[in-house]
């Protein structure tokens, strides 16, 4: 069972926003910066933000994040038939001490 | 931009030793702002973290295989090398090694860390 917990699927249509919860405790997500990463099928994991909320060189604004208390948010608008995938969080939990990801969540774009 | 190849064995069978190697280029891997990671993916499943090693050696590992495993790193060859005893059936799975970047910073949180570049990732399967 993964440590941080996001929902298995989400979709939505064409040109709308789409927004991936990810939810931890106090002593990880609490107490640490989160990171998202994306996974088109077939492909290798790419870093999507990080420091919650920074995207790396190259990374369209279309993609956000946010974090609140316990609760991370991965926000993309203008949905596209690319960005089908799996979206993954993660960051550190020093009570496990163990760098912890979300389960994933497969994005449809409808 | 650093580049990252994972090279070792496709099959191995149960109760057998993986070795995995990851070459880095591009850039040093005795960078201070860099750890050295695995990570795994069985198939049709989500990632999971293996453990990193830094250039000096320091090591850091998932609790639920740290008995199963031992890292070095080869600055020599900008490499690093991960090591799973006791293969099983469930080993099975897509193994990823990535730049973890790692830096302490005066502010709240005070660490900063990410996976930014990943290998290709090599699928190895375990059977007999």
């Amino acid at each position: 069972q993964p440590v941080l917990t996001q929902p298995p699927s989400v979709s939505a249509a064409s040109g709308q926003k789409v927004t991936i919860p990810c939810s931890g405790s106090s002593s990880n997500i609490g107490d640490n910066y989160v990171s998202w990463y994306q996974q088109l099928p077939g492909k290798v994991p790419k870093l999507l933000i990080y420091d919650n909320d920074k995207r790396p060189s190259g990374i369209p604004d279309r993609f956000s994040g946010s974090k609140s208390g316990t609760s991370a948010t991965l926000g993309i608008t203008g949905l596209q038939t690319g960005d089908e995938g799996d979206y993954y969080c993660g960051t550190w939990d020093p009570s496990l001490s163990a760098l912890v990801f979300g389960g994933g969540t497969k994005l449809t774009v409808l | 931009q650093l580049q990252l190849q994972e090279s070792g064995p496709g099959l191995v069978k149960p109760s057998e030793t993986l070795s995995l190697t990851c070459t880095v280029s591009g850039g040093s891997i005795s960078n201070t702002n860099y750890f050295w990671a695995w990570i795994r993916q069985p198939p049709g499943k989500g990632l999971e973290w293996i453990g990193n090693i830094y250039y000096r050696g320091s090591t850091y590992s998932s609790p639920s295989l740290k008995t199963r495993i031992s890292m070095s790193v080869d600055t020599s060859k900008n490499q690093f090398s991960l090591k799973l005893t006791s293969m099983t059936a469930a080993d099975t799975a897509m193994y990823y090694c990535a730049s973890l970047f790692y830096e302490h910073i005066s502010a709240w949180p005070p660490i900063r860390y990410y996976f930014d570049y990943w290998g290709q990732g090599t699928l190895v399967a375990v059977s007999s």
